[in-house]
């Protein structure tokens, strides 16, 4: 039941864009997304519901299509600080188990 | 508030000793979690619980037991340490509904 993120892995040079995809085999009630510095706890950015909405945080956007059910993260102009390892967090229902997917590691050079 | 607490933050056991991690908050969410967090593989749920008294298993539960006396603590038994519970742990807590997870400072533990 985890989501697969792609890609595994994602080298930019500062503003460069990217955009991270999280895929689930059930269908999904909720997404969130989190990124995680090196040695840290996940640190929460956005959660999006079911209805396909989009939402955005600075540069930082996402959308989440439910009828494919897959979330898609996009970095706009990225800048070093976005550096880290990125997850998916999916629930079917609300209040039922919570699963982060693989995870995609972003590396942001000057 | 101090959110998320877990201890110990670095712990090395010989195999087939036992040991208990510990996960408290206060914040009075129902819901807690822990996973563990391997090179490639993401966050896997081990146990969750959607409140006191209440505990479950996900998707990689073998060789961990979990109990929910109070809505405070949530800690994680390894019973019997093998070299594949080499990882980090995290434990996590959100309220119920859409709330986001707040997490632990994380727990490496390394089995020898």
């Amino acid at each position: 039941q985890q989501p697969v993120q792609s890609p595994q892995a994602v080298i930019l040079r500062e503003g460069e864009d990217a955009v991270i995809n999280c895929s689930s085999s059930k269908a999904l009630y909720s997404v969130h997304w989190y990124r995680q510095k090196h040695g840290e706890a996940p640190v929460f950015l956005m959660i999006l519901l079911k209805g396909g909405e989009q939402k955005g945080h600075e540069k930082i956007s996402a959308s989440f299509n439910e009828k494919k059910q897959q979330s898609s993260l996009y970095l706009t102009a990225s800048q070093l600080s976005y550096s880290g390892t990125y997850f998916c967090g999916t629930e079917i229902n609300t209040g039922n188990q919570f699963y982060f997917g693989t995870g995609t590691s972003l590396t942001v050079i000057p | 508030n101090a959110g998320v607490t877990q201890t110990p933050k670095f712990q090395v056991l010989k195999t087939g000793q036992s040991m208990t991690l510990q996960c408290a908050q206060d914040m009075n969410h129902e819901y807690m979690s822990w996973y563990r967090q391997d090179p490639g593989m993401g966050l896997r749920l081990i146990h969750y619980s959607v409140g006191a008294g209440i505990t479950d298993q996900g998707e990689v539960p073998n060789g961990y037991n979990v109990s929910r006396s109070t809505t405070e603590d949530f800690p994680l038994r390894l019973l019997s340490a093998a070299p594949s519970q080499t990882s980090v742990y995290f434990c996590a807590s959100r309220p119920w509904g859409q709330g986001m997870c707040f997490f632990g400072q994380g727990t490496r533990l390394t089995v020898v």
